[in-house]
């Protein structure tokens, strides 16, 4: 079966940092480019970054740029969101989710984990 | 960076209605257009993929269309199970955006 498990996510304070992971199973990680989406309690979904399947392409949304880090470890079907420089407005369930070929379209998704920023 | 702009953002309608949500996006993205079903506080599920390619699961009252800039979901014949939130996302380039949501309600 396909899966992506996440987790890392918890409470933290603002400016603080955290490091989420999600964990593949059941497909060869390798092939595939991965993303992060978010989502604010009672708000839509927001793309956050994306990575290649080698792992040499990263993009990120404009609101993150320069405080999140994505990253993946091919030898051991991972893929990571470092978050730096935390703030309140971070607060959302992050997903992992893998692209399809060709059209990327998500699936699957993990089922989230739940980062929460606050004193 | 591409916008997407769904409607409506909220609809009611009962079990056995046609129902058709909308997205528009800011230029074209060919067919590059996927809906995803999210139910409370599950991980959202793509239903159609390429526009007008049902994922493998789905069942068959989903259908989507359109290619270019405007796009079509229509369930037709609702179930209790499909009261949910439909989002649009294109992913023809990145950002991959997501429209703001359509809730189906009863």
């Amino acid at each position: 079966e396909v899966q992506l498990v996440e987790s890392g996510g918890g409470l933290v304070q603002p400016g603080g940092s955290l490091r989420l992971s999600c964990a593949a199973s059941g497909f060869t990680f390798s092939n595939y480019e991965l993303n992060w989406v978010r989502q604010a309690p009672g708000k839509g979904l927001e793309w956050v970054s994306y990575i290649s399947n080698s792992g040499r392409s990263m993009y990120y949304a404009d609101s993150v740029k320069g405080r999140f880090t994505i990253s993946r470890d091919n030898a051991n079907n991972s893929l990571y969101l470092q978050m730096n420089s935390l703030r309140v407005e971070d607060t959302a369930i992050y997903y992992c989710a893998r692209e399809g070929q060709p059209y990327n379209w998500f699936d699957p998704w993990g089922l989230g984990t739940l980062v929460t920023v606050s004193s | 960076d591409i916008q997407m702009t769904q409607s409506p953002s909220s609809l009611s309608a009962s079990v056995g209605d046609r129902v058709t949500i909308t997205c528009r996006a800011s230029q074209s993205i060919s067919s590059y257009l996927n809906w995803y079903q999210q139910k409370p506080g599950k991980a959202p599920k793509v239903m159609i993929y390429a526009a007008s390619s049902l994922q493998s699961g789905v069942p068959s009252r989903f259908s989507g269309s359109g290619s270019g800039t405007d796009f079509t979901l229509t369930i037709g014949g609702l179930q209790p199970e499909d009261f949910a939130t439909y989002y649009c996302q294109q992913s023809y380039s990145i950002p991959r955006t997501f429209g703001q949501g359509t809730k189906v309600e009863i």
